[in-house]
């Protein structure tokens, strides 16, 4: 069974441009998480998906940030427009069953750099 | 607000010294508590996890034991190995607020030389 895949594994892009993240999940699950790790620091929760639901977006750091999972299968976190702090591994996660079972599988990560 | 704090890297050991990477966790519920490991390159993984005080998880060598007195989760292994260079991540998952919503420390990194 394939793992969480997330595309792409790197991109370097300028300040202001656009880009898109994919997460593609375990299948069957119907728990989807972001998560970013900035260089150093702890990594964050952003969003939490129910099948196609945002059951939590608090961890979103602002409306640059917009996450989608149409038809509560794979998901898509855009940054527009991109700033520098947006640098870092953003990770996807996926789980099945009810909320309350913790184990997530994470995918390698996306590292965005922004110049 | 919950919190993960561990000890900041790198960690540098020979091929079989014992590790210890000290975890420590604030919670306003009663957690799970979990250790991640991260390989050059790789995502991350689940190494272990304790789900009640008392708990010892244990892996591939590594265990951790969840002590509620002093809100601690260090992850050990008695001997050491160069495949076990990585970034290792303390997290906890507060389940009394509803979700699986992981909080992670910094990370420490592990370098084993031969």
């Amino acid at each position: 069974e394939a793992g969480v895949t997330q595309f792409p594994s790197h991109s370097v892009i300028e300040k202001g441009q656009t880009v898109t993240l994919r997460c593609d999940p375990i299948s069957g699950h119907d728990n989807l998480y972001w998560y970013r790790r900035v260089m150093g620091k702890e990594i964050k929760f952003l969003l939490h998906f129910v099948k196609e639901s945002k059951q939590d977006e608090s961890g979103m750091p602002n409306n640059r940030f917009l996450a989608e999972r149409t038809g509560g299968t794979y998901s898509t976190l855009k940054v527009q427009p991109a700033e520098l702090e947006d640098s870092g591994v953003y990770f996807c996660a996926s789980s099945q069953g009810g909320p309350r079972i913790a184990e997530q599988y994470f995918g390698p990560g996306t590292r965005l750099t922004v110049t | 607000g919950d919190s993960v704090t561990q000890m900041e890297g790198p960690v540098t050991l020979s091929e079989e010294a014992f590790l210890t990477i000290n975890c420590t966790y604030t919670a306003t519920g009663y957690p799970s508590l979990f250790w991640y490991v991260q390989y050059p390159g790789e995502g991350l993984q689940l190494l272990l996890k304790a789900t009640k005080a008392d708990d010892k998880g244990s892996n591939k060598g590594f265990e951790a034991t969840y002590r509620k007195e002093t809100t601690s989760f260090h992850l050990e292994k008695g001997s050491v190995q160069v495949s076990d260079s990585a970034v290792y991540f303390c997290a906890l998952s507060d389940q009394d607020s509803g979700y699986s919503t992981l909080t992670f420390g910094k990370g420490t990194m592990l370098l084993v030389s031969p």
